[in-house]
């Protein structure tokens, strides 16, 4: 079966410092992968998505980029974090062709 | 901008009784997705229900979708101290590719013992 890790689960970082948020895929091959962050009781808003190794768009002007460096594994970075940057980061995958999106257990950051 | 708008924003109701949450969305979808998150959680799958279709069931779960509203309804019967959760809906809009969801805000249920 297929499973999908985040890490680390929780983050408190100082604002200015590089941030690398990593999520892997197990028990599939070329999946769609979706990075999303979700503000204190709010929704969930797409930040980047990737069809392929090394394919990734992205969907808001921000602070923050992505890579798939391998087929399974997508990787969310900043080089400066802001205190905006706080929040639940969930990433997600799906088949190519399927419809449904399964999420990961999110990592916490704590930007101060 | 987030497409999906939930109501109410809030509910609460006793162990047993029925809860009903609906969801606006503006534009034409190819599907609407209901999740659940447990508080500082990930987001869990419960339901998806297609454009051409109106109404779907799973367990104790009904979607419910009028496209010529652009609103959706989940409804959990006999509802548990389990159910507590945030619930979400989400659209994904063609063409279908990459699909990209769009959630809404979310409506807080919480089940009373």
């Amino acid at each position: 079966s297929q499973t999908i890790h985040q890490w680390p689960a929780t983050l408190v970082q100082p604002v200015g410092s590089p941030l690398s948020l990593e999520c892997t895929v197990e028990g599939t091959s070329n999946p769609n992968l979706y990075w999303y962050r979700q503000a204190a009781g709010r929704g969930l808003q797409l930040l980047f998505y990737s069809v392929g190794i090394g394919q990734i768009s992205s969907e808001v002007p921000q602070n923050l980029s992505a890579s798939r460096p391998q087929d399974r594994q997508f990787i969310l970075s900043s080089k400066k974090l802001l205190l905006s940057d706080s929040g639940f980061y969930l990433c997600a995958w799906k088949q190519g062709g399927g419809e449904t999106q399964y999420f990961g257990p999110g990592t916490r950051l704590l930007v101060l | 901008s987030q497409q999906g708008e939930e109501d109410p924003q809030a509910l609460s109701i006793q162990e047993g009784e029925n809860a009903t949450m609906n969801c606006s969305y503006k534009t034409s979808i190819n599907n609407l997705q209901w999740y659940r998150q447990n508080s500082g959680r990930g987001l869990v799958h419960l339901i998806l229900i297609r454009s051409n279709e109106r109404e779907k069931h799973s367990g104790r779960l009904r979607v419910t979708l009028d496209t010529s509203k652009k609103s959706s309804s989940l409804l959990i019967t006999a509802s548990r101290a389990a159910d507590t959760a945030s619930y979400f809906c989400a659209t994904a809009k063609p063409p279908q590719g990459a699909q990209k969801l769009v959630f809404g805000q979310g409506t807080r249920l919480t089940i009373n013992p």
